[in-house]
Parts: C-alpha cells; structure tokens; sequence
C-alpha cells in the first residue's frame, strides 16, 4: 500500500497547548496537503505545501516539510476545543491529480 | 471557496438493492472528480477516478461492476453501489478537481453520504 503514515493515532491535550501530528510518506511527491475532519463529516482542506518548500504558516497552523525524511509534521498552535477533529495528511505527485491519504491523526482538545 | 454537494447523506437499504450517490459541483466546473471510502476511524481510500465524458479508472482491488460511476456533466458524477450488501456499509466521500479560475486544480470534498445495507 502506498498510504502514509501518521503519529500520534490518537493525541490528547488541554486547551492552549500546542499539538504535533507527523506523516510520512513512500513515494515522490509533488506536494503535500494536510485536512481536518470532524465526526461524520466531509474534509475540510487547511493548508498545501509543495516539495520545493520547507515550511508554510497559517494562522495557528505550521507545516513542515522534508523530501529527504519523506516526513512533514503539522503544529496548531494554541489549540482549542473547536481543534478537535481528525487530521489526514494526503499527498500527490503529479500535480493535483489523486491524493493518497494517510492513516490519520485523532485529536482530542479538552476544555 | 468551492462547495461541493453529495446526496442522499445518508441512506439505509436491504442487501441486494442497488443504491445511486450523486456528486455535484456546485458554482465550479469539474473534469474531474474523485470517489474515496471511509470506514469507522479510519482513513480514505480512494476507489476511483471519474472524468467528465469518458470511462472512470477505478484502483486495484476496486470492482467495477459493482461501483458503477458516471460523470455526465462537468458539475455531477454519480456512484452507484449495485447489489449493495452489509460489507459495502461505509461513508463515500466524492472530490471535485476545479477546471478553471482562481481555484484552478484544486480539489474540494463533499460531505460525504453514510451509506448503511442491512
């Protein structure tokens, strides 16, 4: 199989800390993306980096990247109850043709 | 951004009955788009590609006859699950890859649609 991995499965933190999940991936890639999901719902997407970029910043959120690892690493900083949700990286190497996703982040923000 | 519509959200059928998903694009074109399945804590998995006009490539180990996907129009492509049996429960989420303007290329997700065969 060609999905990525991710770590933690499962994480849990209190309001205002910060918040770590890390993919990693098998193939080349063209770019990297990274969604949220909540509970029996659609993807939301949050932010792309490309494989010539090395960190990307939105908001609360900041994405690492590194081709050489086949790793990328997403920060929320600051989280908050409303963080709580899933978390998929997903990755494309042509261009944005499909994605293949990895196995994803639970995370949990208690208030 | 782009929104994306799936329907029904939910559906319950009996084992053996055929049940049709729709996908739609709603303020954008889309040449192509995605059909992925998800099941219970897990992450998706993409089943096939289907583009505006031609046949869709389905991934290995995906059953073509038994996901029947059609995409007539640049803004709806449907999935249907024939003889839909208990082991094909599971949520379908369906992409849509912007053809054109500032959202060109991108991909956005429906809602997804929970489907249950009893």
């Amino acid at each position: 199989s060609q999905q990525g991995e991710e770590d933690p499965q499962a994480l849990s933190i209190q309001e205002g800390e910060n918040a770590t999940m890390n993919c990693s991936y098998k193939t080349s890639i063209n770019n990297l993306q990274w969604y949220r999901q909540n509970s029996g719902r659609g993807l939301v997407h949050l932010i792309l980096i490309r494989s010539n970029e090395r960190e990307k910043h939105s908001g609360r959120l900041r994405v690492t990247l590194d081709t050489s690892k086949k790793s990328s690493s997403l920060l929320i900083t600051a989280s908050r109850a409303a963080d709580t949700a899933s978390y998929f990286c997903a990755t494309s190497n042509t261009g944005f043709q499909k994605l293949v996703f990895g196995t994803g982040t639970r995370l949990l923000v208690s208030p | 951004g782009a929104v994306v519509s799936q329907h029904p959200s939910r559906v319950i059928c009996k084992s053996g009955t055929s049940v049709k998903i729709e996908c739609r694009s709603l303020d954008f074109q889309a040449t192509t788009m995605f059909w992925y399945r998800q099941f219970p804590k897990k992450s998706l998995m993409l089943m096939a590609t289907s583009n505006e006009g031609s046949k869709a490539t389905y991934e290995q180990g995906v059953e073509k006859d038994k996901f029947l996907i059609n995409h007539a129009s640049l803004t709806l492509s449907t999935l249907t699950v024939t003889s839909a049996h208990p082991e094909d429960s599971s949520f379908y989420i369906c992409s849509a890859r912007v053809a054109g303007g500032p959202y060109h290329n991108e991909q956005f997700f429906g809602p997804g649609t929970r489907l249950t065969v009893l």
